[in-house]
């Protein structure tokens, strides 16, 4: 079946440390996507990328950084920078940018 | 730089009742897509609205696009439980631009 597999479901980090979400997508999309959300508010854009080796910023990337080295994957790494990044974390992908975006099941991060 | 609004934020349904909820934008969007969320899951895409004038139904979901007035309509025909969630509308000013989202609004059908 194709799709967008994100892992883990739920992830708690300590503080000061970084932790690497990961987004695999199978559907061939060369778009790929990560929103955060926060309780009772909308998508916000964290980073997005368009081919293999490029990516850019989106709204709120500070305290994040990624890398797009396959075209099927598209890992978000939180950093010890990113201070409040207790959230849902929602990878997406699209054929092309500004298409239909798929959505992967989110993963959840809590800070302990 | 898009702005996407929608109103209300939360609307109580009564089962049975139509109602219509709205997607305004503020400049140009050849495109409009509406996205459901249920409470803790990832969002499920609904409708792809392409030109101006495009309406799409399913089940009780209609949904429609006025480019000229920067509005995408959701109506709801005769409201269930099922469609308790958050509808969340997206656009985006050219065919390769960024999705901006709504802060989406959140449907609860009462008895």
């Amino acid at each position: 079946d194709g799709g967008i597999t994100q892992s883990p479901k739920y992830l708690f980090r300590k503080e000061g440390q970084n932790v690497t979400l990961s987004c695999e997508q199978n559907l061939n999309h060369d778009a790929m996507y990560w929103y955060r959300q926060d309780p009772g508010q909308g998508l916000r854009l964290i980073y997005y990328s368009q081919i293999v080796n490029d990516f850019q910023k989106g709204d709120i990337a500070e305290g994040y950084s990624v890398s797009r080295e396959k075209k099927e994957s598209f890992p978000l790494t939180v950093t010890s920078a990113q201070k409040n990044p207790t959230a849902f974390y929602l990878c997406a992908s699209s054929i092309n940018r500004g298409t239909e975006a798929f959505f992967g099941q989110g993963t959840r991060l809590t800070v302990v | 730089e898009l702005k996407v609004e929608q109103n209300p934020l939360f609307l109580s349904m009564q089962e049975g009742k139509n109602y219509t909820i709205y997607c305004n934008y503020s400049t140009t969007s050849d495109r409009l897509y509406w996205y459901r969320q249920d409470p803790g899951k990832s969002l499920e895409s609904l409708f792809v609205l392409l030109s101006n004038g495009a309406v799409k139904q399913e089940g009780r979901l209609m949904a429609s696009l006025d480019t000229k007035a920067r509005l995408s309509t959701l109506h709801i025909t005769a409201a269930v439980h099922d469609l308790s969630a958050t509808y969340f509308c997206a656009g985006g000013p050219g065919a390769n631009s960024k999705l901006t989202f709504g802060k989406g609004i959140t449907l609860s059908v009462r008895p």
